[in-house]
């Protein structure tokens, strides 16, 4: 089975740059979450789908960031404009979003991003 | 509110001794509980999970973790560490509100010493 995918793998930008992330889910997997992770800290929930519906948006910097969810399979997280605290690994991830498995998350490799 | 606390910035052990990895929980709802790795510039993976079954969870690569309710825990153990092992742990929380989010800790970075 494969996993989650995401381009590009490492991304270098100049602040006030704007910048697009792709994530291909797990085939089937209904719920598709983008994280923002921070140096030294844990993953932080900016985007929640399900299907193509927003699901959660409520960390999401909506003057800056948007996402979406196209047909309910890939989907893009952009910045615009960059700013220097944007630097930090960006993690997509899938679940199936029901049965007894609705929330186990399946990671992808992430998008590190580095704001000059 | 949901929160995790994991009370370790950074864990050393020596390469066959055991591991404890400590995660401290906060939630209104009956939580579910995970712990994932990620290794150097990859993506986390999952090791265990609790659901409200059995309190004790085994999980990959040997693996466990123990839900304590009286004690708010859900600890990371393993009888002995491999070199392999060292990696980046996060405790994360989903409760059931309607998004099933997942709140994670900050990180327990876990060294091996051969």
């Amino acid at each position: 089975e494969a996993g989650v995918a995401q381009s590009p793998r490492y991304k270098i930008i100049e602040k006030r740059q704007s910048v697009a992330f792709w994530c291909n889910p797990i085939s089937g997997h209904a719920t598709l979450y983008w994280y923002q992770q921070i140096l030294g800290q844990g993953p932080k929930l900016l985007i929640q789908f399900q299907n193509n519906g927003v699901v959660d948006d409520s960390q999401l910097p909506k003057d800056r960031f948007s996402a979406e969810r196209l047909k309910g399979v890939d989907s893009t997280l952009k910045i615009q404009p960059a700013k220097l605290e944007d630097s930090a690994v960006y993690l997509c991830a899938s679940s199936l979003g029901r049965g007894d498995s609705y929330n186990e998350q399946f990671f992808g490799p992430g998008t590190r991003l580095t704001v000059l | 509110a949901q929160s995790v606390t994991q009370l370790d910035s950074h864990v050393s052990v020596s390469e066959g001794t055991p591991v404890l990895l400590r995660c401290n929980y906060s939630s209104s709802y009956s939580p579910s509980l995970f712990w994932y790795v990620q290794h150097p510039n990859k993506g986390l993976q999952l090791l265990l999970k609790y659901t409200s079954a059995a309190t004790l969870v085994k999980g990959i690569n040997g693996f466990e973790a123990e839900f304590k309710k009286s004690e708010t825990s859900f600890h990371l153990t393993k009888p002995s560490a491999h070199m392999s092992d060292a990696a980046e742990y996060f405790c994360a929380v989903s409760g059931r509100d309607s998004s099933y989010k997942l709140i994670f800790g900050s990180g327990t970075r876990l060294l091996v010493r051969p």
